[in-house]
């Protein structure tokens, strides 16, 4: 059965380092997000794509975060300075049709727990 | 006040038992609404799909939308340990670009 891949599955940093974490969505899906999710809370969206262009990342803390799709298929999110607040689930999700089609719904990797201390 | 709320629980109930997991939302806008599984330390899981207003029937797990009251439900029939995760509901609207907002999640454990 296809899944979105993504690693590492754990990360532990230091505060002001940089990290990156990696998703290879499911094949055929042209829409990819990154989520975050804090423990107790559900997902909270970071960023979308449509193949290689942001379609939404309103809420990506741009100071801090950055994410790309070069070739509109596998996606990096990186974080460069860490902060401790940043400690959260990473979770990238998938789905086979974009704004305006059918059958979007999002199919989610394991995520990348990260620990920043 | 968030968009969808969702009681985070624990609920706990026995082997067996029927389980009601339920959610609230304010966006009238939304149209599709979906369950997810998500078990510890693991990613969600698509459960359930549903659109607009009715029910919907797979296996032991019903989903109902009652969009006139904006409330939606899951029940798990005949609950098995196995079932014991975080259960959260998302929903989206039909047009714009399809981000799935999620509730909280509820916490559910089944005891043998």
């Amino acid at each position: 059965e296809a899944e979105v891949a993504q690693s590492p599955r754990y990360k532990i940093t230091e505060k002001s380092q940089a990290v990156a974490f990696w998703c290879d969505p499911i094949s055929g899906h042209a829409t990819l997000y990154w989520y975050r999710q804090i423990l107790g809370q559900g997902p909270e969206l970071l960023v979308q794509f449509q193949d290689e262009s942001v379609v939404d990342d309103s809420q990506l803390p741009k100071d801090r975060f950055s994410a790309e799709r070069l070739k509109g298929v596998d996606s990096t999110l990186k974080i460069q300075p860490a902060e401790l607040g940043d400690s959260a689930m990473y979770l990238c999700a998938s789905s086979f049709g974009g704004p305006g089609q059918k059958n979007t719904e999002a199919f989610f990797g394991q995520g990348t727990r990260l620990t920043v201390v | 006040q968030k968009e969808v709320e969702q009681d985070p629980g624990p609920l706990s109930v026995p082997e067996g038992a029927i389980v009601s997991l339920n959610c609230t939302y304010s966006n009238s806008a939304f149209q599709y609404f979906m369950w997810y599984r998500q078990y510890s330390r693991k990613g969600p899981e698509l459960l359930m799909y549903t659109y607009s207003s009715g029910n919907k029937e797979d296996g032991r797990f019903t989903a109902q939308v009652d969009k006139s009251s904006k409330y939606i439900s899951l029940f798990i029939r005949d609950s098995q340990p196995s079932d014991s995760a975080t259960y959260l509901c998302a929903m989206r609207r039909s047009g714009g670009s399809y981000i799935p907002t999620f509730g909280r999640g509820t916490s559910l454990i089944v005891h043998p």
